[in-house]
């Protein structure tokens, strides 16, 4: 059975702290995938990543970075939280050879106050 | 720019009748179309989907329809059942680049 896990269900976090998301699939996947779900808004890519070390933007990356040492970990990072990052924070991966059938993680809520 | 619209935020059908979820899209250069399903507290689970190719997908009681030219899809659910009730992502995709979601529609199946 697929699995893609999130190392949190609820975060809260107070402005300015460094926010990390963890997020580590099991099926050997190449791509993985950060979103945040607002209401009205649907899920927007953060950032994606193809291979280990590699990264790309997605259309709402300021803000945020990611970290993809190991090719089953997916980090997000929050430099600096701010109150606008409060959002649903869902991991994804999908393979190679079907990157559009995406495995999602449960999602971490984070608050930040 | 929402180039994926869900107009839609939430529909309630009775038990045994269709469910019929839109979705709207802006850029012609999308070539697969899929719907997710989210259920409280869980992440999104892939549905259905649709190649440009086709019209028409169907698995058991999920059908997708595709009309290009309106760039418009549309999930059929029949009959709806009340585990259906959840929230529904249409999503569009080209070319190796990321996918893009819709607001989503949360379908409430009253027994």
């Amino acid at each position: 059975d697929v699995k893609v896990t999130q190392s949190s269900r609820y975060l809260v976090k107070r402005t300015g702290e460094k926010v990390f998301l963890e997020c580590v699939q099991d099926m050997d996947h190449e791509n993985m995938f950060w979103y945040r779900q607002d209401p009205g808004l649907g899920l927007r890519l953060i950032y994606f990543s193809y291979d280990v070390k590699m990264k790309e933007k997605g259309d709402i990356p300021e803000g945020y970075s990611v970290s993809r040492e190991k090719k089953e970990r997916f980090s997000l990072i929050l430099e600096s939280a701010s109150t606008n990052q409060t959002s649903m924070y869902l991991c994804a991966s999908s393979s190679g050879l079907v990157i559009n059938e995406q495995f999602f993680g449960p999602g971490t809520r984070l608050t930040v106050l | 720019d929402q180039q994926v619209k869900q107009n839609s935020p939430s529909l309630s059908v009775q038990e045994g009748r269709i469910s019929i979820l839109n979705c709207d899209y802006t850029n012609s250069m999308f070539d697969y179309f899929l719907w997710y399903k989210k259920y409280p507290a869980e992440g999104p689970t892939f549905l259905i989907s649709i190649s440009s190719i086709k019209d028409k997908n169907e698995d058991g009681r999920f059908t997708v329809f595709l009309n290009k030219s309106a760039k418009h899809l549309s999930l059929h659910i029949v009959p709806s059942q009340p585990g259906d009730s959840a929230v529904y992502f249409c999503a569009a995709y080209y070319n190796n680049n990321d996918m893009r979601f819709g607001a989503g529609t949360r379908l409430t199946v009253k027994p």
